[in-house]
């Protein structure tokens, strides 16, 4: 069975300061990797997805970037946060590219910037 | 434009009772759709989808929806709600062809009451 890790759980950064999240995907070859980010009590907004290793598609700028270095890892980073940072981001997979895939997220990890 | 919109932020419900979520899409095509439920401090799980054939998709623990192009909607149902379904609903809109390109509505809040 496939599963995805996503860490930290928690984050309360200072505004400037830098940022790195994770995410792991076990029992599972080659997946498409997402991140989105989500508003408190608002919808979700994609932010990157990548296809391949060291491959690596922007969807939105939030001053965040993000890589895959290795099959199973997909990292968000940033050197400055900004208030605006703030949410719930999670990271997501599906087998395939294709529209119709169902995407399986993970638990997310909730960043306060203060 | 494609875009969804979910009308409705918050619906309350007693237990027991029978639930609608509604959805409205924009699309110039035939749009995969998703009903994706996303419980307290959890990552998202997908609860149907609907691409092709009918209009009606049975989903995970007795949710169905019904697509309609006419109407341009894909709302949600279920006969008999629980306290566990208390959550927040999705309905995601991904265009054809090309990467997993999703369009969140804003999320339906639902309360089950007792």
């Amino acid at each position: 069975a496939q599963t995805i890790h996503q860490w930290p759980v928690a984050e309360i950064k200072a505004v400037g300061s830098p940022l790195s999240l994770g995410c792991t995907i076990k029992g599972k070859s080659s997946p498409n990797l997402y991140w989105y980010w989500q508003a408190t009590g608002g919808t979700l907004q994609q932010l990157f997805y990548s296809i391949t290793v060291g491959q690596v598609e922007s969807v939105v700028q939030l001053n965040l970037s993000a890589s895959r270095p290795k099959d199973d890892q997909f990292i968000l980073s940033t050197e400055k946060l900004l208030l605006s940072h703030s949410g719930f981001y999670l990271c997501a997979w599906s087998r395939l590219g294709s529209s119709a895939e169902t995407l399986y997220f993970g638990s997310g990890t909730r960043l306060t910037v203060l | 434009a494609q875009s969804v919109t979910q009308p409705d932020a918050r619906v309350t419900v007693s237990e027991g009772a029978s639930l609608q979520l509604r959805c409205k899409y924009s699309y110039s095509g035939t749009p995969y759709l998703f009903w994706y439920v996303q419980y307290p401090r959890q990552g998202l799980q997908l609860l149907l989808k609907y691409y092709s054939g009918d209009p009606v998709v049975q989903g995970v623990n007795g949710f169905e929806a019904e697509f309609s192009k006419s109407n341009s909607s894909f709302h949600l149902r279920k006969a008999s709600v629980h306290w566990s379904d208390s959550a927040v609903y999705f309905c995601v809109l991904s265009n054809q062809g090309g990467s997993a390109k999703l369009i969140f509505g804003e999320g339906t809040k639902l309360t089950v009451s007792s």
